[in-house]
């Protein structure tokens, strides 16, 4: 069974658009985090919740707004898409704030 | 501000023995980590030093000296499969956990 799930895999669509990134885990953590990986490889947070709470909110643009409707769940939503924000984007989960960090397969954006 | 830097790239040989650099400087210190990632993959977690000294786990070791802000990936008997990026991230403090990651340092292994 697959830990930390993301879909889509994969996500073109046009600048202007909203679209929203959806994150599972069946570990049972508390803490579940979103990262973005930009074309230089640089692994970056964006949010992180523990259960259900908003714990990490860094410098983003308020163009993305995440929700965790419980604490298995963290969706990735982001309104008016600019060509900026074609990245890889990496959900991830903890059991406990200080410990491993376990991530998903990744949602490859595009926007065109 | 938080600050990890690491080597760009490496290259070594298969079946040698290859030491990835980490220097970190943080505002407050909760564990260093490093992963691997394949090129088009997720990273996955490789080793975790919380206290000085040296983490063994089978091929790969990992070293920290938390005094000297510093920490290596040990890699050894090199296989073509190691060819991946190595990422060193660290929890710092102040409540968040916030695990920050350096740059990665992408490592070839050539025959």
């Amino acid at each position: 069974d697959t830990a930390v799930s993301q879909t889509p895999k994969y996500l073109v669509t046009q600048m202007g658009n909203d679209k929203s990134i959806k994150c599972e885990q069946n570990l049972g953590h508390d803490t579940m985090y979103w990262y973005k990986q930009d074309s230089k490889k640089f692994l970056k947070i964006m949010f992180s919740y523990n259960n259900k709470e908003l714990i990490i909110n860094e410098t983003v643009p308020n163009r993305f707004s995440p929700k965790s409707p419980d604490k298995a769940h963290l969706n990735l939503h982001i309104n008016s898409l600019e060509l900026g924000d074609s990245a890889v984007y990496f959900c991830a989960s903890t059991r406990a704030r200080g410990e491993t960090q376990y991530f998903g397969p990744g949602t490859r954006l595009l926007v065109l | 501000g938080q600050n990890i830097d690491q080597p760009t790239e490496m290259t070594a040989t298969e079946g040698a023995i290859v030491q990835i650099n980490c220097t970190y400087q943080t505002s407050g210190f909760n564990g260093l980590f490093w992963y691997q990632q394949h090129a088009g993959e997720a990273p996955t977690f490789l080793s975790y030093n919380v206290l000085d000294g040296l983490e063994e786990k089978g091929r790969f070791s990992s070293f920290l000296s938390r005094s000297k802000g510093y920490s290596y990936l040990l890699l050894k008997e090199l296989q073509m499969k190691d060819s991946a990026s190595y990422l060193c991230a660290v929890y710092s403090g102040a409540g968040s956990y916030q695990l920050t990651f350096g740059k990665g340092t992408k490592l070839s292994v050539i025959p």
